[in-house]
């Protein structure tokens, strides 16, 4: 597997809290995604990353802000959590457009 | 932008049988089509993929199949083994972009002993 590490793997926050969650990598790999998976819906693009503070919006973005300042971090944050923001989400990495994406074990986020 | 239909949601097939999950998508200029292999808790994994100048690839027990002029691309699995239960996606690669892959929502596949 892909060196990606994701964390917290478990969160439990309330609703108007700010959470922030991490993606670090240590391939090198230009592009970084996170995605959010909930039953019925698959796997759902909220941000993508094509460099070092190059981001940009996915289709499920809104609620969601992403930075980048380092090739191997990815960070997501939700500014204030909503009940329906409660989701897994898996960051994913990839070397170069149309290549193979590679997937972090994933954060389970609960927000009450 | 793109989108992914992935049929059936469920299927349950019989220990030694073929299972086939079929994909359609919209882009015309989507050349990328992997298949991801998701078991209960786990990360999805990437099982096969392939490229649209090429019609099929085979992978010991399990095949993907490409049909760019109807936009469908379909996953075999022959043999199945208990192993094999777990939820499949399929996803299309827009054609370039740096917006990464578009996914279907999913087929659980379930092996009956």
């Amino acid at each position: 597997d892909a060196g990606i590490t994701q964390s917290p793997r478990h969160k439990v926050t309330e609703t108007g809290t700010p959470v922030t969650l991490r993606c670090h990598q240590t391939e090198n790999h230009r592009y970084m995604y996170w995605y959010r998976q909930d039953p019925g819906h698959g796997l759902r693009l909220i941000h993508y990353s094509y460099g070092v503070k190059d981001t940009d919006k996915g289709e499920v973005s809104d609620g969601y802000s992403v930075s980048r300042s380092k090739t191997e971090d990815f960070l997501l944050t939700l500014e204030s959590a909503t009940s329906s923001q409660t989701s897994v989400y898996f960051c994913a990495t990839s070397g170069g457009v149309d290549e193979k994406l590679f997937f972090g074990s994933g954060t389970q986020l609960s927000v009450l | 932008g793109e989108n992914v239909e992935q049929h059936p949601s469920t299927l349950s097939v019989q220990e030694g049988d073929s299972a086939v999950i079929k994909c359609t998508y919209s882009d015309s200029a989507s050349n990328y089509f992997p298949w991801y292999k998701q078991e209960l808790g786990k990360r999805p994994q990437l099982i096969i993929d392939i490229r649209s100048n090429v019609g099929e690839k085979k992978d010991q027990r399990i095949a993907v199949t490409l049909n760019k002029t109807a936009k469908h691309f379909s996953l075999h699995i022959t043999e199945t083994q208990p192993e094999d239960s777990a939820v499949y996606f399929c996803a299309a690669s827009g054609g370039g972009g740096a917006d990464g892959l578009t996914f279907g929502k999913g087929t659980h596949l379930i092996i009956q002993p």
